[in-house]
């Protein structure tokens, strides 16, 4: 079948510090890869996606790279801000379904 | 453009009620999706409608709960009778095409439903 797994959170960490978030995916076929962003009281926005391998997503200074190899779609930023405080949702997209992750929680403390 | 519109944003109903939980897609598009969030499950699919009509259902907990799409520009979640369990956040998104190829869906701000 087809699923989401990233690591648990919360990850806390300090203003301008080294941010990665792991993501590992099961899939059957060749599904797109997404970041998801949801901060307190909204619903989810997206972030970043690829929708092939070795493609690599990018926006506001986050990035992550489609690994089929690994299976795997890394959240990664160099600095993050006190303003990047949310949950960050990992998904995949298989015939017309969404599959999300768990989600991740980040706090970053100034 | 305004996003996708939910509407009400926060409910709060004694166990037994009936619930309407209702939902503006973003216009033009074709696609329409409810999702519920809550910590112990996540996000979970519940129902989803291309050009008004449900396509997939399989994640309605039960028949208590019923979706409808009247017209492209109205969706409803309706739960009857309401339980203390059926508390948690419901989402609708939609997308212009299907998810294919890496089209995004667009999501609400959620409904926030507490039964007590």
């Amino acid at each position: 079948g087809n699923s989401v797994t990233q690591m648990e959170g919360p990850v806390t960490l300090s203003e301008e510090a080294f941010l990665t978030i792991n993501c590992t995916y099961t899939a059957t076929g060749y599904p797109s890869l997404f970041w998801y962003v949801q901060y307190p009281g909204e619903g989810l926005q997206l972030l970043l996606k690829a929708t092939k391998a070795d493609d690599k997503g990018s926006n506001k200074g986050f990035e992550a790279t489609y690994r089929k190899e690994t299976t795997s779609f890394h959240l990664e930023k160099g600095s993050v801000q006190v303003s990047d405080s949310a949950v960050y949702f990992c998904a995949l997209t298989y015939f017309n379904k969404f599959y999300f992750g768990s989600g991740t929680k980040l706090n970053v403390k100034p | 453009d305004a996003g996708v519109i939910q509407s009400p944003r926060h409910e709060v109903t004694e166990m037994g009620q009936e619930v309407t939980l209702r939902c503006k897609p973003i216009s033009g598009h074709d696609y329409l999706f409810w999702y519920r969030q809550t910590m112990m499950r996540g996000l979970e699919l519940l129902i989803y409608f291309n050009n008004n009509v449900p396509i997939d259902d399989s994640g309605m907990p039960e028949d208590r709960f019923s979706a409808k799409m009247p017209n492209a520009s109205f969706s409803t979640l309706k739960i009857q009778p309401s339980e203390p369990r059926d508390s948690a956040v419901y989402f609708c998104a939609s997308s212009l095409r299907d998810l294919g190829s890496g089209n995004t869906i667009y999501f609400g701000e959620g409904s926030w439903l507490t039964v007590v």
